[in-house]
């Protein structure tokens, strides 16, 4: 069975930093590429970031792009984003989702970890 | 635009069919892959549709999908309570280069 565990996320203040895991199990991670979703409270979805499965390509919204960074160790079967600059609009939900960009293939989903910056 | 807009909500009886639309442009939809996702209250999204018009393994064919131009749509037969969750449509921005979502249609069943 396929399985997406985030975790790391919490309470943070303007300003500051916060790096969250995801561990895969259940498939061949370094086969696959991965993403991360985002959800406001009581919002909609907002794709936050993709990189490939050996890690040469990447993309980011515009939204988080020059403060996130995403990145992979496909020994680890691990997803990582080190979210810098956080700003209130940056309070969601953090989904870990695998799947090819291009194609909208999101084919499983974690079940998210929340951060909420805040002062 | 980079904009993808969905009604906000549609609705309909147990049994019968509803269509979610899909709006967007030549630099999303009209050139790239649709994929559309349901979520159930208080549970992450999950894949519907993919590349416009398949169903992933274990989505049952009461949901369909199609594509025209820069639009799509979801279709949902036989509507069931279990059906009431919020729907989203996707697909790749090539001028963005990233994913956006639609905004979003609410599903009841009356």
């Amino acid at each position: 069975e396929v399985q997406l565990v985030e975790s790391g996320g919490g309470f943070v203040q303007p300003g500051g930093s916060l790096r969250l895991s995801c561990a895969a199990s259940g498939f061949t991670f370094s086969t696959h590429e991965v993403n991360w979703v985002r959800q406001a409270p009581g919002k909609g979805l907002e794709w936050v970031s993709y990189i490939n499965h050996g890690g040469t390509t990447i993309y980011y919204a515009d939204s988080v792009q020059g403060r996130f960074t995403i990145s992979r160790d496909n020994a680890q079967n691990s997803l990582y984003l080190q979210m810098n600059s956080l700003r209130v609009e940056d309070t969601a939900v953090y989904y870990c989702v695998r799947g090819w960009a291009a194609a909208g293939r999101f084919d499983s989903w974690g079940q998210g970890t929340l951060v909420t910056v805040s002062s | 635009q980079s904009v993808l807009t969905q009604p906000p909500s549609v609705s309909a009886a147990p049994g019968q069919k509803v269509t979610i639309s899909c709006s967007g442009s030549s630099s999303n939809i009209g050139n790239n892959y649709v994929s559309w996702f349901q979520q159930l209250p208080g549970t992450a999204p999950k894949l519907l549709i993919y590349q416009n018009n398949n169903r992933p393994s274990g989505i049952p064919d009461r949901f369909s999908g199609s594509k025209s131009g820069t639009s799509a749509t979801l279709g949902i037969t036989g509507l069931q309570t279990g059906d009431e969750a919020d729907y989203y449509c996707g697909s790749w921005d090539g001028s963005l280069s990233g994913y956006i979502f639609g905004t979003g249609t609410k599903v009841t069943v009356l």
